[in-house]
């Protein structure tokens, strides 16, 4: 039972380059997050989906793209990269039942740094 | 929206003395989730404990307890008997029913030996 895993853990890219990053997680958890935290910041909600096929906006998702075509995986995509998103970035997933519904499991993060 | 407060940003503590980190949350809904997470140099987020709106009971899981006043929009924190494995950043987090979480800024807590 792995949990929450986060592909890449690091990525340095340059301005105006693509990427993906890849949240997987292996409860059969419903709902699945992505946040940016960044320093003396909490964390702030990008997306997040309540189920295979959906997807909705956070706080800040300018600048972002999801899709959760498998409810095990949940895809972060940046178009074209930007200084500003300079971060840690962290996948989290939840169950909606039972005695522990809405207690997020979180990746062990990626930093992604933009030049 | 929702939003989160915390206004420590730093506190620090004896060992094995007890310490109280404050939360505030602004809402117009009736039923919801607070959670308190702890994430330690390693980066990791973890789960220290978990409280539903609708339930009066304070939640308690071994040294960490929390004091919720609905009414006044409060859920604090309070670490017993404090170990230096303690010391970390802890977030207080809000969440309408699994959407929408909002994280405070956090509090970073040292434990002094």
């Amino acid at each position: 039972n792995a949990g929450v895993t986060q592909t890449p853990k690091f990525r340095v890219l340059k301005t105006g380059q693509s990427m993906t990053l890849l949240c997987a997680q292996d409860m059969n958890h419903e709902y699945m997050y992505w946040y940016r935290q960044d320093p003396g910041m909490g964390l702030r909600l990008i997306h997040y989906s309540v189920g295979e096929g959906t997807t909705a906006k956070g706080e800040v998702p300018d600048g972002y793209n999801v899709s959760r075509l498998k409810k095990q995986n949940f895809l972060l995509g940046l178009e074209s990269a930007a200084p500003s998103q300079t971060s840690v970035y962290f996948c989290a997933s939840s169950s909606r039942q039972g005695l522990r519904s809405y207690e997020q499991y979180f990746g062990p993060g990626t930093r992604l740094t933009v030049t | 929206a929702q939003t989160v407060t915390q206004s420590q940003p730093e506190m620090s503590v004896q060992e094995a003395e007890t310490v109280t980190l404050s939360c505030t949350y602004d809402t117009s809904e009736s039923n919801y989730y607070l959670f308190w997470y702890k994430q330690p140099p390693s980066r990791q987020m973890i789960l220290v404990i978990r409280q539903e709106a609708y339930k009066q009971q304070n939640a308690t899981e071994n040294r960490f307890s929390v004091n919720f006043q609905k009414a006044a929009k409060s859920f604090s924190l309070k670490i017993s008997d404090s170990q230096l494995g303690d010391t970390a950043m802890y977030f207080c987090a809000f969440t309408f029913y699994g959407q929408n979480f909002v994280f405070g800024p956090g509090t970073r807590l040292s434990v002094l030996p």
